[in-house]
């Protein structure tokens, strides 16, 4: 059963650079795509980015300039950097894994299967 | 503006049928992904691909798509089933994933 660990600083100022890793555990690493997706109070679900094992990453366009998803296969862990953060990234900020399969019909499918606990994140001077 | 949209909100009473539906032209392309969240808790995946539930989803939880409209329907919607759904999908572009807006369930 796979389980993802999440953890990072929960309590920031403004400007300051949004820290936070995902540590798999009990199945593998490689051959997925590893996501961060971001919660803010009271609203719907943002795709931040993703990253496989070999540390090809695909990012959310709005917000690909303060973002940085990196891997560390070693550890089987991977992490999220968001610099210069607002008041706006207060969210809960969650790791998930990204499965995919395919068919005759449509093609590929991509779907988060297996998905951390969430780390709150606040923004606050 | 999302690539994918949903109703903000839609209610059914208890036992009967509802379905949510996701609209983007991504979906000409790609099966959605449906997720169930509860207040408080991480989202939950109920449909995948082609009409997929994962272990331990209910069968009363299906999904189609047709052109670019996905569906999640729920027969027999039970008291547990007020959430926040979800769809995902990738986006246009191939290279990104997008959500939509969510819906939120109510069940009377």
């Amino acid at each position: 059963q796979v389980q993802l660990q999440q953890w990072g600083a929960g309590l920031l100022k403004p400007s300051e650079t949004l820290s936070l890793s995902c540590a798999v555990y009990g199945g593998s690493f490689s051959g997925y795509y590893w996501s961060w997706i971001r919660q803010p109070p009271g609203r719907g679900l943002e795709w931040i980015g993703e990253i496989n094992h070999r540390g090809s990453t695909n990012y959310n366009p709005s917000r690909k300039s303060r973002v940085s998803i990196s891997v560390d296969m070693s550890k089987n862990q991977f992490s999220l950097k968001l610099s210069s953060v607002t008041a706006a990234d207060t969210a809960v900020y969650y790791c998930a894994r990204v499965n995919s399969g395919s068919d005759l019909w449509q093609g590929s499918y991509y779907y988060m299967d297996v998905w951390g606990k969430g780390t709150t994140v606040t923004v606050s001077s | 503006s999302s690539e994918v949209t949903q109703d903000r909100a839609v209610s059914v009473a208890l036992g009967q049928t509802v379905r949510i539906t996701c609209q983007g032209d991504s979906l000409r392309s790609y099966y959605a992904s449906w997720y169930q969240q509860k207040p408080g808790q991480a989202p939950v995946l109920v449909i995948y691909g082609k009409g997929n539930r994962p272990s331990g989803i209910p069968d009363r939880f299906s999904g189609s798509s047709s052109g670019n409209t996905a569906s999640l329907t729920i027969t027999g919607a039970q008291a547990e089933d007020e959430a926040d759904y979800y769809c995902n999908t990738r986006g246009t572009s191939g290279n990104q994933l997008v959500f939509g807006g969510g819906t939120k369930l109510t069940v009377l």
